[in-house]
């Protein structure tokens, strides 16, 4: 069974620009999760969706952070327009259900650095 | 509010020596704890997990026990190899929600 995915593995844009960065989930887990880490910071929780909808959405820093997933299965995380602190590690993790004691597996993470 | 502190890194063994990685949290109501690691290069694995106190985790030969008392769920193993070289986060998920909460990460070093 595949894991979670996540494209690009590395990002280097200018400050101002646009990025996009795709999670595709393990097959058949309805739970996706965004979280970054800034250097040297903890994990963030960012946002939370069950199917396409977004359950918990209070980790987002700005409304320069836009995440989508229509059709509950792969999401999309567009930082528009990037700034030099948005750099970090982006994970995405996805469950099966969304019980405290449920596993999250994590992707690979997408590493942004905005110059 | 909710929060997990670890033990600052990076922490450097011999091969063979025993490991204690602490961590601590503050957490409203009955928190699940976990440990995830992350290897180089790669994404970040759960190692172990306790969903209520006094239950003990355990994989590949590391443990770590839910202490109320103490809102301790320190990471411990009694022999490292070089295999065992990576980032450790100790995390919760609050009783409320589902996002996890991390602390800063541990880095672990074993030098053969």
């Amino acid at each position: 069974e595949a894991g979670v995915t996540q494209f690009p593995s590395h990002s280097v844009i200018e400050k101002g620009q646009t990025v996009t960065l795709r999670c595709d989930p393990i097959s058949g887990h309805d739970n996706l999760y965004w979280y970054r880490r800034v250097m040297g910071k903890e994990i963030k929780f960012l946002l939370h969706f069950v199917k396409e909808s977004k359950q918990d959405e209070s980790g987002m820093p700005n409304n320069r952070f836009l995440a989508e997933r229509t059709g509950g299965t792969y999401s999309t995380l567009k930082v528009q327009p990037a700034e030099l602190e948005d750099s970090g590690v982006y994970f995405c993790a996805s469950s099966q259900g969304y019980a405290r004691s449920d596993t999250q597996y994590f992707g690979p993470g997408t590493r942004l650095t905005v110059l | 509010g909710n929060s997990v502190t670890q033990m600052e890194g990076p922490v450097t063994l011999s091969e063979e020596a025993f490991l204690t990685i602490n961590c601590t949290y503050t957490a409203t109501g009955y928190p699940s704890l976990f440990w995830y690691v992350q290897y180089p290069g790669e994404g970040l694995q759960l190692l172990l997990k306790a969903t209520k106190a006094d239950d003990k985790g355990s994989n590949k030969g590391f443990e770590a026990t839910y202490r109320k008392e103490t809102t301790s769920f320190h990471l411990e193993k009694g022999s490292v190899q070089v295999s065992d070289s990576a980032v450790y986060f100790c995390a919760l998920a609050r009783e409320a929600g589902t996002a996890l909460i991390f602390g800063k990460g541990t880095t672990l070093s074993v030098s053969s």
